[in-house]
């Protein structure tokens, strides 16, 4: 069974930095990894989907690469923004299975 | 455009109640589901559909049921209310793998 983790839960950073938010998943056969950003009280929002014969997602300032061999997804959030802050989740599917779901990162950006 | 509208945002039962978590999408999916999210545990999913008349068994399936019976709705109902489904439910709809949510529904049970 698949399982995601996200370390760490929460992080804070000043306006403008450049950060990493990290993703784990236990089996190597996952089919592909979606990042989603969620606002307090709200849903999830689809951020970006790496399909399996892809290696990474670009949209905007946000990078999403996947590594399957080691069991990793990373989102790279460019030149960061007090609207950036929100909790950022990870979710990886195996073919046929539904998406499994971390725990999230709950990201502050200080202006 | 719409997307997934679920009803109520918040709800207050107490136990052994009976309810009925609305979600409705008007963007033609087949893929439906409904998830509950608590702290620290991520989105746990709780059945979902692929399509009209078919539903299915997620991880945490007990205490809940649903039905589809047409593409657009797809209620989720709690039997009879525990303090352990305190939670914030959301309901999905997918298409082409990429999820779409609901605003979700806080209940509370007493």
């Amino acid at each position: 069974k698949q399982e995601v983790t996200q370390i760490p839960a929460a992080l804070s950073v000043p306006e403008g930095e450049n950060l990493v938010l990290n993703c784990s998943f236990t089996d190597s056969a996952i089919y592909n990894l979606q990042w989603f950003r969620q606002d307090p009280g709200k849903g999830l929002t689809s951020l970006l989907l790496i399909q399996s014969s892809q290696r990474e997602q670009t949209s905007g300032r946000l990078n999403a690469s996947l590594d399957k061999s080691s069991g990793r997804s990373t989102l790279y959030i460019a030149a960061s923004q007090p609207g950036d802050s929100a909790t950022y989740l990870c979710a990886g599917g195996n073919y046929g299975q539904n998406f499994v779901f971390g725990p999230g990162t709950r990201l502050s950006v200080l202006p | 455009n719409a997307g997934v509208t679920q009803t109520p945002k918040f709800q207050v039962l107490k136990t052994g109640q009976s309810m009925t978590l609305q979600c409705a999408q008007d963007m033609n999916h087949e893929y439906m589901s409904w998830y509950r999210q608590d702290p620290g545990m991520g989105l746990r999913l709780i059945h979902y559909s692929v399509g009209a008349g078919i539903t299915d068994q997620g991880e945490v399936p007990n205490g809940y049921n649903v039905s589809r019976s047409t593409t657009e709705d797809f209620p989720l109902r709690l039997l009879s209310a525990a303090p352990s489904q305190t939670s914030v439910y959301f309901c999905a709809s997918s298409y082409s793998e990429v999820d779409f949510f609901g605003q979700g529904t806080r209940l509370t049970v007493v």
